[in-house]
């Protein structure tokens, strides 16, 4: 199984509203990621867990809070979003450590604030 | 800081080769991945060096210069299906993490 899995793919939200996205990988890697990707950009990368612990956050506002449950789950929780926070959120996950780091990406959620 | 420039926009034949270019500027810098993305999808890992040289993998090569700081995507026999968007992206150190930068990406287009 080499898939990441993403829910929802879309979510509206309101800039009072808390919302969640997950991820999930059953591949036994060790390293997940959130990314930030605007139309005709790189994606951009958000936090990274390494071990279930928060090993880099790029400075992201703390209007983003991620957790990693355990192994296999990434959430990312959304509180107090503004308009220019829609974009289409990607997870991913890698197996720590290898030698080429190649990051299996869910298909995202497109996220809408209004 | 880091930076990753990437030729915006690419136009080829079907069946023609097309190289896709990219310079980048960073520190701790371990490799170079190249990620190709439909629209509308998700971002899936097509090759990576860590040394210079080339590595094959079917229709598509990938160079890696260290000394200069340079790379590229070579796709050979192009498709039409080949007609997505390609991101470099520079594996490098951080804090004593690891972590991965996408360049600014180039959208290929195959035309019959």
């Amino acid at each position: 199984d080499t898939e990441v899995t993403q829910t929802p793919k879309h979510l509206v939200m309101g800039m009072t509203n808390k919302k969640s996205l997950k991820c999930e990988q059953h591949m036994g890697h060790r390293a997940m990621y959130w990314y930030k990707q605007k139309a005709k950009k790189p994606p951009e990368l958000m936090f990274v867990y390494s071990y279930e612990k928060l090993s880099i956050n790029e400075s992201v506002p703390s209007r983003f809070s991620p957790e990693c449950p355990n192994s296999s789950l990434l959430n990312l929780h959304l509180h107090a979003l503004q308009p220019e926070d829609s974009a289409l959120y990607l997870c991913a996950s890698s197996q720590a450590g290898s030698v080429t780091d190649t990051q299996y990406f869910g298909p995202g959620t497109r996220l809408t604030v209004l | 800081g880091q930076s990753l420039e990437q030729p915006s926009e690419v136009t080829a034949v079907e069946g023609a080769i097309v190289q896709i270019n990219c310079t980048y500027q960073t520190s701790g810098f371990y490799g170079l991945s190249w990620y190709q993305q439909h629209d509308g999808g998700a971002p899936t890992f097509l090759s990576y060096n860590a040394l210079d040289g080339l590595e094959e993998t079917g229709r598509f090569s990938s160079f890696l210069s260290r000394s200069d700081s340079y790379g590229y995507l070579l796709l050979q026999e192009l498709q039409m299906k080949d007609s997505a968007s390609y991101f470099c992206a520079v594996r490098s150190s951080s804090g004593g993490y690891q972590k991965v930068t996408f360049g600014t990406g180039t959208k290929l287009q195959v035309i019959p």
